[in-house]
């Protein structure tokens, strides 16, 4: 079946550093790919999302670039904060369906 | 705008016991609802989905049953709860055939003792 794979399931940066996670997809239909945050205890929040027509999305400190050709995308984080750690999850859609197929996870951590 | 209510937010329940949550969609019509699980510290697991009233979809073959009694309302159940039902539930909706933003409510989590 389809699934998205997630890279690296954590990931510990010094505050200011960039921060990078990536996400492989298989449905080479899907195209719209969001990125979560969910803080400890809390609902998964949209923090950026990109559309298959684009190669990439910025929104102040984060991006999101998309390869098409190789079926992934990742998320950028410029000058890491402490509030910035959290766990990210990146998405697919499962074409034709009304599915969306979360990875596993990413836990970041910056370090003060 | 929209707005997403789930509860209960936490609950505590023996094993063998019943379970409802339950989640409600206000500010759109016709929403397509989702019900997520996810174990501690793991990924978010999909339940089920529906797309309309009395429409159920399940991904996973368990002791849980949802239903969509009414347009914008999404029950979860259970009629006896086992200990690997423990978790965060999150009930989330989107608007269009998973091209656009889906969007969680806060959360139920449940512990079976």
């Amino acid at each position: 079946g389809e699934n998205v794979e997630q890279h690296p399931s954590t990931l510990s940066v010094q505050e200011g550093d960039s921060a990078v996670i990536k996400c492989t997809y298989s449905d080479s239909a899907s195209n719209y790919f969001p990125w979560y945050k969910q803080e400890l205890g809390k609902r998964p929040q949209l923090i950026i999302d990109i559309r298959s027509n684009v190669g990439e999305k910025k929104d102040q400190r984060i991006a999101v670039t998309l390869n098409k050709t190789a079926k992934h995308f990742s998320l950028h984080i410029t000058e890491t904060q402490p509030e910035d750690s959290a766990v990210y999850f990146c998405a697919a859609p499962i074409s034709g369906t009304y599915k969306y197929i979360f990875g596993t996870g990413t836990r970041l951590k910056v370090l003060a | 705008s929209q707005t997403i209510h789930q509860w209960p937010a936490t609950l505590v329940q023996p094993v063998g016991s019943p379970l409802s949550l339950e989640c409600t969609v206000e500010g759109t019509s016709n929403p397509n609802l989702y019900w997520y699980r996810q174990a501690a510290g793991r990924g978010l697991q999909l339940l089920f989905y529906s797309v309309g009233i009395g429409q159920i979809s399940s991904e996973v073959p368990q002791n849980l049953s949802a239903s969509r009694p009414q347009d914008r309302q999404f029950i979860l159940s259970s009629k006896k709860l086992l200990l690997s039902d423990s978790g965060f539930y999150l009930c989330a909706w989107s608007g269009q055939l998973n091209t656009g933003e889906l969007f969680f409510g806060e959360g139920s989590r449940l512990t079976v003792l």
